[in-house]
C-alpha cells in the first residue's frame, strides 16, 4: 500500500530562517502529492499540490517539487514567519485513487 | 460558505456510554472520510464513502460505525466507547475526480473517561 514518512519534529526557527521539511512517499504508480497545514485548534487546509513528476505546487511563499526519481516532495519555505508556527502534513493520493495517505506532520514553532 | 461542518466540537463520555458524531458539507461531493488523529499518528482513515448509501472501512475501523444516508451528512458512531477511543476527530470531503484536494472539517475532540 501506500505510505508517506515526513520528517520528525518539532522544528525550532528562528524568523526569516530557511525552511525545509522533507517528505518522501512509496506508491503504485503516480500519485498526486499534497501538503496540509493545521493550525492550532483548526482542521487541516490544503498549502499545496502537485499531480504529475516535476510539477512545482507554491502557495505563500511555500513550494515543494514532485521528484520521481527519489520519490521526494520536501517542502520549502526561503523565509519563514511567526504566523507560520503549525503543523504540516505530507500526504498522497493513490494513482486514480480519492483516498489520502499522511504522513505523521512536523510541528513547526518559529521564534521572534 | 460553511464548507464542512462538524459538530459538536467537544464531548467527554464515560467508558461504554455511546454517541454520534455527524459531519455535514454543502459543497455537494461524493466522497467523504472520517479520520483520527492522535499525537505521534498523523491522521488515520476509519471509514469512507464513495456516495449516498455506500460505506467502507478504513485503517481503523473497529469499534465505529458509519452512516450515509444523504449525500451532504456522514454519520460517526461509537457504540460503547473506550478509552482508547480518546482523539481528536476530523470529517473530510472531496469530489470526484481524483487528485483533488479534501476539505476538511474543524474536528470534534472527544475524551472517553
Amino acid at each position: 500500500g501506500n505510505s508517506v514518512t515526513q520528517m520528525e519534529g518539532p522544528v525550532t526557527l528562528s524568523e526569516e530562517a530557511f525552511l525545509t521539511i522533507n517528505c518522501t512517499y512509496t506508491a503504485t504508480g503516480y500519485p498526486s502529492l499534497f501538503w496540509y497545514v493545521q493550525y492550532p485548534g483548526e482542521g487541516l487546509q490544503l498549502l499545496l499540490k502537485a499531480t504529475k513528476a516535476d510539477d512545482k505546487g507554491s502557495n505563500k511563499g511555500f513550494e515543494a517539487t514532485y521528484r520521481k526519481e527519489t520519490t521526494s516532495f520536501h517542502l520549502e519555505k526561503g523565509s519563514v514567519q511567526v504566523s507560520d508556527s503549525a503543523v504540516y502534513f505530507c500526504a498522497s493520493s493513490g494513482a486514480g485513487s480519492y483516498q489520502l495517505t499522511f504522513g505523521k506532520g512536523t510541528k513547526l514553532s518559529v521564534i521572534p | 460558505n460553511a464548507g464542512v461542518t462538524q459538530t459538536p466540537k467537544f464531548r467527554v463520555l464515560k467508558t461504554g456510554q455511546s454517541m454520534t458524531l455527524l459531519c455535514a458539507q454543502d459543497m455537494n461531493h461524493e466522497y467523504m472520510y472520517w479520520y483520527r488523529q492522535d499525537p505521534g499518528m498523523g491522521l488515520r482513515l476509519i471509514h469512507y464513502s464513495v456516495g449516498e448509501g455506500t460505506t467502507a472501512k478504513g485503517e481503523v475501523p473497529d469499534g465505529y460505525n458509519v452512516s450515509r444516508l444523504k449525500k451532504q451528512n456522514f454519520l460517526l458512531g461509537l457504540e460503547s466507547a473506550a478509552p482508547s477511543q480518546t482523539s481528536v476527530y476530523f470529517c473530510a470531503s472531496s469530489d470526484r475526480a481524483a487528485n483533488t484536494e479534501a476539505f476538511f472539517g474543524q474536528g470534534t475532540r472527544l475524551t472517553v473517561v
